[in-house]
């Protein structure tokens, strides 16, 4: 079946700074991509829909300009969380999506101090 | 709008029982896919099965089996004869059907552990 990774799978960083996290379609391209977050024993939420060569669609109540998205490629989606604060210390999970097939990468576990 | 709710946020039961973990869905789309996850302590979901909404059959794969019932919005999972390594948190999950560019809904998942 299709993979998909992230990466890094676990990021501790201090406050103020910020993070990338890769998502990568391994074997197959996906125009889709999308980014969900867990808080600690919830469910998953999305937060933005991200597509290849245009500009990331965000859900209400999440930041644009706090979560960076970017599909560079047919492989490759970014996450960037700028100016990291402890709120922001959460699990975050891409899909990519291949002719109506979603494939979910494993995770990031992010922790701010 | 869609909405998946998971009425039970945590389950015990000892090993060898039998357990089911509901599901209801709502959605004004006439076609749709329902799916269920299971998230270990890893954190990685682990797709367990999808059903769209022409096959109202129940399905069986092992000791898993799922009921669809679009008359009460419901699609339910039993575990049957439970076991430890079943212990995690289980997403059932609803999404549009073939239009693409479609996220999933997630319910707010249900816990379950299993005693030996």
């Amino acid at each position: 079946g299709a993979v998909v990774s992230q990466h890094p799978s676990r990021v501790i960083c201090k406050s103020g700074t910020s993070v990338k996290i890769e998502c990568r379609s391994l074997d197959f391209q996906a125009t889709t991509m999308f980014w969900y977050r867990q808080f600690p024993k919830q469910s998953l939420m999305l937060m933005a829909t991200s597509n290849e060569g245009s500009k990331a669609t965000y859900e209400q109540g999440v930041e644009k300009d706090k979560f960076l998205i970017n599909h560079a490629s047919l492989t490759l989606s970014t996450l960037t969380v700028t100016s990291a604060h402890p709120e922001d210390s959460s699990f975050y999970i891409c899909s990519a999506e291949s002719t109506y097939e979603q494939y979910f990468g494993p995770g990031t576990r992010l922790t701010v101090t | 709008a869609q909405k998946v709710t998971q009425a039970q946020t945590e389950i015990s039961v000892v090993e060898k029982e039998d357990v089911t973990l509901d599901c209801v869905y709502e959605t004004r789309d006439t076609t749709y896919y329902l799916f269920w996850y299971k998230q270990p302590p890893s954190g990685e979901l682990v797709f367990l099965i999808r059903r769209n909404s022409f096959d109202e059959q129940n399905e069986i794969s092992g000791r898993y089996s799922w009921n669809f019932q679009k008359s009460t919005s419901s699609f339910n999972f039993t575990i049957t004869a439970s076991q430890v390594v079943d212990s995690a948190v289980y997403f059932c999950a609803l999404s549009e059907l073939y239009s693409g560019n479609t996220p999933l809904v997630f319910g707010k998942g249900t816990r379950l552990s299993v005693i030996a």
